[in-house]
């Protein structure tokens, strides 16, 4: 099983809102990755989780909240996001940081 | 940090056409992939390669690390191969992927 899932495919959210974004991998992976990509652009590295630690963060704001409860299942808790942050958020696994990298369908957040 | 530059930027072949899409980065790498996005922006893994040269089917990709450029060549390109290719090397440095700037790539029937 070669699959990352991830779930919403697509979500609409207000700007007082709370929400949250989940990835799930099977493959024994253990570094998970978020991107956020806006339309015309490359994927943009935002957290890299290995062996369950945080291990890089982009300086992204703090709107944007990761976690990683276990080994296969990484979230993105989401809160007072902005329009500017309506975008594709994917989600990647790899058997270490730097191995290739599996990606998961993605989630389409627009925010109004 | 690491800078990548692909080209070319937009690519219109007709089908059945074969073409080289290239990758320059500016420093010492680790690692590289190759994708392939799909309309419906699904990033698929084409390539793993770091250094060397690796085929599957009609693709095939040649990555020169001690010159920083790797190239993806399409033979006999078709419909589905349409979408954006992006290479993205690791940096050395900071162990992170680096996506490039990406080719669009359509295939005219």
């Amino acid at each position: 099983d070669t699959e990352v899932t991830q779930t919403p495919k697509h979500l609409v959210m207000g700007m007082t809102n709370k929400k949250s974004l989940k990835c799930e991998q099977h493959m024994g992976h253990r570094a998970m990755y978020w991107y956020k990509q806006k339309a015309k652009k490359p994927p943009e590295l935002m957290f890299v989780y290995s062996y369950e630690k945080l291990s890089i963060n982009e300086s992204v704001p703090s709107r944007f909240s990761p976690e990683c409860p276990n080994s296969s299942l990484l979230n993105l808790h989401l809160h007072a996001l902005q329009p500017e942050d309506s975008a594709l958020y994917l989600c990647a696994s790899s058997q270490e940081i730097t191995r290739q990298q599996y990606f998961g369908p993605g989630t389409r957040l627009t925010v109004t | 940090g690491i800078q990548v530059e692909q080209s070319p930027p937009d690519l219109i072949l007709q089908e059945g056409a074969n073409s080289t899409l290239r990758c320059n980065f500016s420093d010492s790498v680790n690692n590289l992939q190759w994708f392939h996005q799909n309309p419906w922006g699904q990033l698929i893994n084409l390539f793993y390669i770091p250094s060397g040269t690796k085929q599957n089917g009609r693709l095939s990709a040649t990555t020169v690390a001690t010159e920083r450029y790797s190239l993806l060549y399409i033979s006999s390109s078709q419909t589905t191969d349409s979408g954006v290719y992006f290479c993205a090397p690791t940096d050395s440095g900071t162990y992170k992927y680096i996506f490039g700037t990406g080719t669009r790539l359509k295939v005219l029937a």
